[in-house]
């Protein structure tokens, strides 16, 4: 079956950096694009980043465009997120996510990990 | 990027129906058929209840029904039960690459 174990999250201090990890099972973990998602606390969701079963392109959402870099490692079946420059407003649950397609991105999502919570404060 | 507009709340008496609504733009919602539903239980992930605007993924009860007109798209949830007590929130292809979420709304069944 589908699992996404997500990992590294913690407390930082603002301006800092985390990077978050994500192991996949159970599929073919090379032919899925992959995203990041993230809640924050009594939040709604909100979209941070996609990456295409390539890896050639990756996407951002505007509010983190230029801090966090998202990158995978097929041959670990391993998605990461790379965040720096981190502030209060980064506080959420990391969703590590798969988009509902095969090869080519569907645009929904299919499976989502536990989330690990990284929370910014001083 | 701005979100998807959804009611805050909605709530009905089981065995009742309702619809939350999805409120975008015809940069999203009205440009493509890529609308997602998303149930989450307190403390829990979210599942998908609904993709590309009306399918549904196996083992979802047919009591979740989606559609679409112009930038607004709807979830019904048909004969209520106390289990659909959840936030959903729904979710839209923005183009390049992105999505779009909704802001959520809680469903409160009486």
């Amino acid at each position: 079956q589908v699992q996404l174990v997500e990992s590294g999250g913690g407390l930082v201090k603002p301006g800092g950096s985390l990077r978050l990890s994500c192991a996949a099972s159970g599929f073919t973990f090379s032919d899925y694009y992959m995203s990041w998602i993230r809640q924050a606390p009594g939040k709604g969701l909100e979209w941070v980043s996609y990456i295409t079963s390539t890896s050639s392109y990756t996407t951002y959402a505007d509010s983190v465009k230029g801090r966090f870099t998202i990158s995978r490692d097929d041959a670990k079946k391993s998605l990461f997120l790379q965040m720096n420059s981190l502030s209060a407003e980064d506080t959420a649950i990391y969703y590590c996510a798969r988009d509902g397609g095969a090869h080519l991105g569907n645009y929904y999502i299919d499976f989502w990990g536990q989330g690990t919570l990284v929370t910014v404060s001083s | 990027q701005s979100a998807l507009t959804q009611p805050a709340s909605v709530s009905g008496s089981p065995g009742q129906s309702i619809t939350i609504s999805c409120t975008g733009t015809s940069s999203d919602i009205g440009s493509y058929n890529l609308v997602s539903w998303y149930q989450q239980h307190p403390g829990k992930a979210p599942k998908l209840m609904i993709y590309e605007v009306t399918k549904r993924p196996s083992g979802v009860s047919n009591r979740f029904s989606g559609s679409k007109s112009g930038n607004t798209a709807s979830l019904t949830i048909s004969g209520l039960q106390a289990e659909d007590e959840a936030d959903y929130f729904c979710c839209s292809f923005g183009g390049s690459i992105t999505l779009i979420f909704g802001g959520g709304t809680k469903l409160t069944v009486l």
